[in-house]
């Protein structure tokens, strides 16, 4: 069965920083691997997927991704935070055929100015 | 479009009570899905249909919960009787099909607390 690691609880960053939230996960073949965002009070929305091709995703709101197999790893990045990326974020990943995405705990994501 | 939608937003109830969630998803979206968010946890999925006929309800609590979607669009969530532990977010949200290629869209969730 798959499963996600995402092993930062919570990570304060500086207004204009950059930033790297980290999701390490667990499965026997090539995922399919998303990012989500969470603010307080609304539901989860896509910033990124991963399933096949190049191992650099871009995103919505100047997120990228990174898969990197030989890691187990599907690193979050932005190059220049701003206030208004503060939230919670959720690395999730989906097995091949089948319909069941799990998630990983999150990671809270400060940002101070 | 018009996103998921879900009510009611808020939910306290005493332990044993019952209480029932509602899921409007987006039109033409055949696949919906329940998930349970509980404080400090990623959203864990309950129960999955396509139109409305369940695909995966292998994390739901039987027991108390069981979920409908009559007529493939609306859905409802019920828990009889409500634990301590049901406390949590409960996400609705849809998809095109089932498939990783179509995009879920959640809703902003019902938060429910149990005392």
């Amino acid at each position: 069965a798959q499963s996600v690691t995402q092993p930062d609880i919570h990570i304060t960053v500086s207004e204009g920083a950059s930033l790297e939230l980290r999701c390490n996960y667990s499965y026997g073949a090539t995922p399919y691997l998303f990012w989500y965002v969470q603010s307080p009070g609304q539901g989860l929305q896509l910033l990124l997927k991963y399933f096949s091709g190049d191992t650099l995703v871009q995103g919505i709101k100047g997120f990228e991704a990174e898969f990197k197999r030989s890691q187990s790893s599907f690193n979050l990045r932005k190059p220049s935070v701003h206030w208004s990326d503060a939230a919670e974020y959720f690395c999730a990943v989906g097995a091949m055929g089948g319909n069941k995405l799990v998630f990983g705990a999150g990671t809270i994501l400060r940002v101070k100015s | 479009e018009a996103g998921v939608a879900q009510s009611p937003r808020y939910k306290i109830i005493e332990k044993r009570q019952s209480v029932a969630f509602w899921c409007n998803p987006i039109s033409g979206h055949a696949t919906l899905y329940w998930y349970q968010q509980i404080l400090g946890q990623g959203p864990k999925l309950l129960i999955q249909f396509q139109n409305n006929g369940v695909v995966d309800d292998s994390q739901l609590p039987k027991d108390r919960f069981s979920a409908e979607r009559l007529k493939g669009v609306d859905s409802t969530l019920k828990i009889q009787p409500a634990k301590l532990e049901d406390s949590a977010v409960y996400l609705c949200a849809s998809s095109l099909n089932p498939t990783w290629e179509s995009p879920l869209h959640f809703g902003n969730g019902t938060r429910l607390t149990v005392t």
